[in-house]
């Protein structure tokens, strides 16, 4: 089973706009991770935000964390057709491992 | 540096065969995890070694199984495959004991026919 559940499970938007995607999860956490994949590829790390932090930005990435809610949403901003990929959230619950939404798949139109 | 390889990218077995994938991870990193990716259970969380040591162990038959060498590269087997099992098999590394960013290969795609 899954730790995470990610919200909406696909989203298209057109190429400018933004993107903002929702990860809740059920257990408490020591950090929650976003990562990007591009189709049949492996996943490549985009931001980690800390159980003690509320918000951060990286570029065009701005991850907020609500711990009394266990959720957390991913923002890009002035999407590109490049931001086309499917977006998971992970967590660590200190258990060594990192537990997986189910992703959101997210198509830039040009 | 290189980044995580895995081999083969691409395996196609029969059902009760038996399947060994390969992971070196980036210099380094003593930590190797392996996941799952179906497009019906999303990722799901296989095993995870660190300086040769199992630390945690996910939700599946004994069938899969995995190590880790000295090196730090590491194996996985799956024995008597079933349809099943067919996926795309990720593998990643991290240098630190704790997951604060993991570093994934491009992963082998299992087919069981």
């Amino acid at each position: 089973s899954q730790q995470g559940e990610e919200d909406p499970q696909a989203l298209s938007i057109q190429e400018g706009e933004n993107a903002t995607m929702n990860c809740s999860y059920k257990t408490s956490i020591n950090n929650l991770q976003w990562y990007r994949q591009n189709s049949g590829r492996g996943l490549v790390h985009l931001i980690l935000i800390r159980s003690n932090e509320r918000e951060k930005h990286s570029g065009r990435l701005r991850v907020t964390l609500d711990t009394s809610k266990k959720s957390s949403s991913l923002l890009i901003t002035a999407s590109r057709a490049a931001d086309t990929a499917s977006y998971f959230c992970a967590t660590d619950s200190n258990d060594y491992k990192l537990s997986f939404g189910a992703g959101t798949t997210v198509t830039v139109r040009a | 540096k290189a980044g995580v390889t895995q081999t083969p990218r691409y395996l196609i077995k029969t059902r009760g065969q038996q399947v060994t994938l390969s992971c070196s991870p980036i210099s380094g990193h003593r930590s190797v995890s392996w996941y799952q990716q179906t497009p019906g259970q999303g990722l799901q969380f296989l095993f995870e070694y660190f300086s040769e040591t199992q630390r945690n162990k996910g939700n599946f038959p004994g069938r899969f199984s995995g190590r880790q060498f000295s090196n730090s590269r590491s194996e996985m087997n799956v024995s008597t495959l079933e349809l099943g099992d067919s996926a795309l098999y990720l593998c990643a590394s991290s240098y630190s004991t704790g997951f604060e960013k993991l570093f994934f290969g491009s992963g082998t795609q299992l087919s069981v026919l």
